[in-house]
């Protein structure tokens, strides 16, 4: 699988936007990108996919780069509740639904 | 609502005495995972079953196996624990397809003495 790299942490307060960027220079063209979150202690979540077109859903938007080299999570109001670890994972189109998760963003949200 | 869940949330085994950690589901999903999760890690894939076919990760311990005895229960037994193997236990289900969601459950936490 294509590697991601994102930054070890980011910070930001509450009710301010979000970005958080992924790096995926060796990306195919038939690799998704997902992004998922791992709150304290507990399991993943699914948070957003997608392959060229940028996407929105309740609970994060997802930019895609034109050529696809990165991508960036876009939460547009933080709150204390999004505090987790968010891991970007490419997926390859055929070949298993496994997920390989690389080291993840911590994001901290403050008052 | 549907979901899959984790039994125990905790559990405490002996070096080397065997261990058992459950999983069930009431998302009728084909495809069921098993991740290990080490402290400060990232979840890493052990092995997973679509429908009742086994496939193991090629670097996954002997250590660890695993049962399926119907679509909503998987078992992951660890034969021999050793200190290593301390960790959060993560259990995912999923259609099948390779961009399905995997929801994830809440993860066994095992201590080994």
């Amino acid at each position: 699988d294509a590697k991601t790299t994102q930054p070890n942490s980011m910070e930001s307060n509450e009710e301010e936007p979000v970005h958080l960027p992924c790096n995926h220079s060796t990306i195919s063209g038939t690799d998704y990108i997902h992004w998922y979150r791992q709150l304290p202690s507990q399991g993943p979540e699914y948070v957003i996919h997608g392959l060229t077109s940028n996407v929105n859903n309740r609970m994060a938007s997802l930019a895609i780069a034109e050529d696809r080299k990165s991508s960036t999570l876009i939460l547009h109001r933080a709150t204390l509740r999004d505090a987790a670890v968010y891991y970007c994972i490419l997926k390859a189109s055929g070949g298993g639904n496994k997920l390989t998760f690389g080291t993840g963003t911590q994001l901290k949200v403050e008052l | 609502d549907a979901m899959v869940i984790q039994n125990p949330r905790y559990q405490v085994t002996q070096f080397g005495k065997p261990v058992t950690l459950s999983c069930s589901q009431t998302l009728n999903h084909n495809v069921m995972y098993w991740y290990q999760q080490k402290s400060s890690q990232a979840p890493k894939l052990l092995f997973h079953y679509y429908d009742k076919d086994f496939n193991n990760e090629a670097d996954t311990p002997d250590n660890f196996q695993s049962r399926r005895p119907n679509t909503s229960f998987c078992f992951l037994d660890i034969r021999s624990p050793g200190l290593g193997d301390a960790a959060m236990y993560l259990c995912a289900t999923s259609r099948v397809g390779t961009q399905e969601t995997q929801y994830f459950g809440p993860g066994t936490r095992l201590l080994v003495l």
